[in-house]
């Protein structure tokens, strides 16, 4: 059965430092999403694109975060610089266009020390 | 703007038994979809159930059901014959036109053996 593919699963880096997460939707899937999810709380949408565009980003803190999804397949966040609150788990879905479900990969866990 | 709620932090259900998770919602929308995911502990988070709003039945998969009071703005969740692996945290979502994901803050459910 296909998955969508993150990595890492896991990183660890100091407040200041540059850090990317990668994301490989299943394949077909048009639209891509990037999920910010805080410990006890339920996932917040930071970006979404369908293909290489963005379709919303207002919940994307553009001042330090990043996202590009170049020839719409693949895509990657990035925090520059990264701070203590942007500790959380970073997930990333996919779906086919014009369909409402979402299949999640297993995302990268943050922490920020 | 749209709204989520979950009002029970945390669940418990003795194996074999039957427990139901609510979930309400606030939209202005008349045509919306309506999902509870599960996000098992280090696992990613799966689809359970949808719901389509413009449907009266309540949707079924299995051992889970839905109880869709549309005027009410609810969506509860029946996990009937409770397996061990059934604990989770559960999250209810909407998402409208957009295809916005928008999430509650999530059940943990505890299953008793």
């Amino acid at each position: 059965e296909a998955e969508v593919a993150q990595s890492p699963r896991y990183k660890i880096t100091e407040k200041s430092q540059a850090v990317a997460f990668w994301c490989d939707p299943i394949s077909g899937h048009a639209t891509l999403y990037w999920y910010r999810q805080i410990l006890g709380q339920g996932p917040e949408l930071l970006v979404q694109f369908q293909d290489e565009s963005v379709v919303d980003d207002s919940q994307l803190p553009k001042d330090r975060f990043s996202a590009e999804r170049l020839k719409g397949v693949d895509s990657t966040l990035k925090i520059q610089p990264a701070e203590l609150g942007d500790s959380a788990m970073y997930l990333c879905a996919s779906s086919l266009q014009l369909t409402y479900e979402q299949y999640f990969g297993p995302g990268t866990r943050l922490t920020v020390t | 703007a749209q709204t989520v709620t979950q009002s029970q932090p945390e669940m418990s259900v003795q194996e074999a038994e039957t427990v139901t998770l609510s979930c309400t919602y606030d939209t202005s929308e008349s045509d919306y979809y309506l999902f509870w995911y599960k996000q098992p502990p280090s696992r990613q988070m799966i689809l359970v159930i949808r719901q389509e709003a413009y449907k009266q039945q309540n949707a079924t998969e299995n051992r889970f059901s839905v109880n869709f009071q549309k005027a009410a703005k609810s969506f509860s969740l029946k996990i009937s014959d409770s397996q061990l692996g059934d604990a989770a945290m559960y999250f209810c979502a909407y998402t409208s036109g957009t295809y916005k994901y928008i999430f509650g803050t999530g059940t943990r459910l505890k299953v008793l053996a």
